[in-house]
């Protein structure tokens, strides 16, 4: 079973910073994703991965195959990215459908 | 393109009773997945279902079942409630089974009393 770990947990931030948030996994996967829940429940999806870096907009994820690692960072923040950023990732074989992470509750003050 | 749907949104049940939830995927899109959200353990997936087929099961009891009919839309079930499966349980679609962008829908949110 993997195991998904994220960090950091919590994370405030000043509108404009340059925010990371990390995700390491303890199983090989096929694929990784990142999701943004704001609150209310509705969940968005962010990036697919399963090797190298995608870039959308301000956003950028990255993923290491071989130190199982990714990490979401989103350039000159803003209050509209205040969300829960989730990470989850789907074992080879994938018989487990999707493993999530804890979440990133993060905060962009103004 | 209408995007994944989920009846009902809301839902009070006592505990005892059984619930029947519904998802209807992205038009074109064969396979459905269910998740639970909650506070204590975060998101969990449930179960996949493509061409009306389980393909995959998470580690919940037997009282947690699904169906797929035969255009994708899917239902889930839930008997004798428990006060722990209040939850939000979350539907996500897409394409084909085993790999692909999932689409999540807004969720039926559960409460158990």
């Amino acid at each position: 079973k993997n195991e998904v770990e994220q960090s950091p947990q919590n994370l405030t931030a000043q509108e404009g910073e340059f925010i990371t948030i990390n995700c390491s996994y303890s199983v090989g996967i096929s694929a990784l994703h990142w999701l943004q829940q704001h609150p209310g429940g509705g969940i968005v999806s962010l990036f697919m991965l399963s090797s190298g870096k995608k870039k959308h907009g301000r956003l950028i994820a990255t993923i290491n195959i071989q130190e199982k690692h990714s990490s979401l960072h989103i350039t000159a923040s803003h209050p509209r990215d205040s969300a829960v950023y989730i990470c989850a990732v789907r074992s080879r074989g994938g018989a487990d459908g999707l493993t999530f992470g804890k979440g990133t509750h993060l905060i962009i003050q103004p | 393109k209408a995007g994944v749907t989920q009846t009902p949104r809301y839902l009070i049940k006592t505990r005892g009773q059984q619930v029947t939830l519904s998802c209807s995927p992205i038009s074109g899109h064969r396979s459905v997945s269910w998740y639970q959200q909650t506070p204590g353990q975060g998101l969990q997936f449930l179960f996949e279902y493509f061409s009306e087929t389980q393909r995959n099961k998470g580690n919940f009891p037997g009282r947690f079942s699904g169906r797929q009919f035969s255009n994708s839309r899917s239902e889930m079930n839930v008997s004798t409630l428990e006060l722990g499966d209040s939850a939000l349980y979350l539907c996500a679609s897409r394409r084909t089974s085993g790999s692909g962008e999932q689409y999540f829908g807004p969720g039926t949110r559960l409460t158990v009393t």
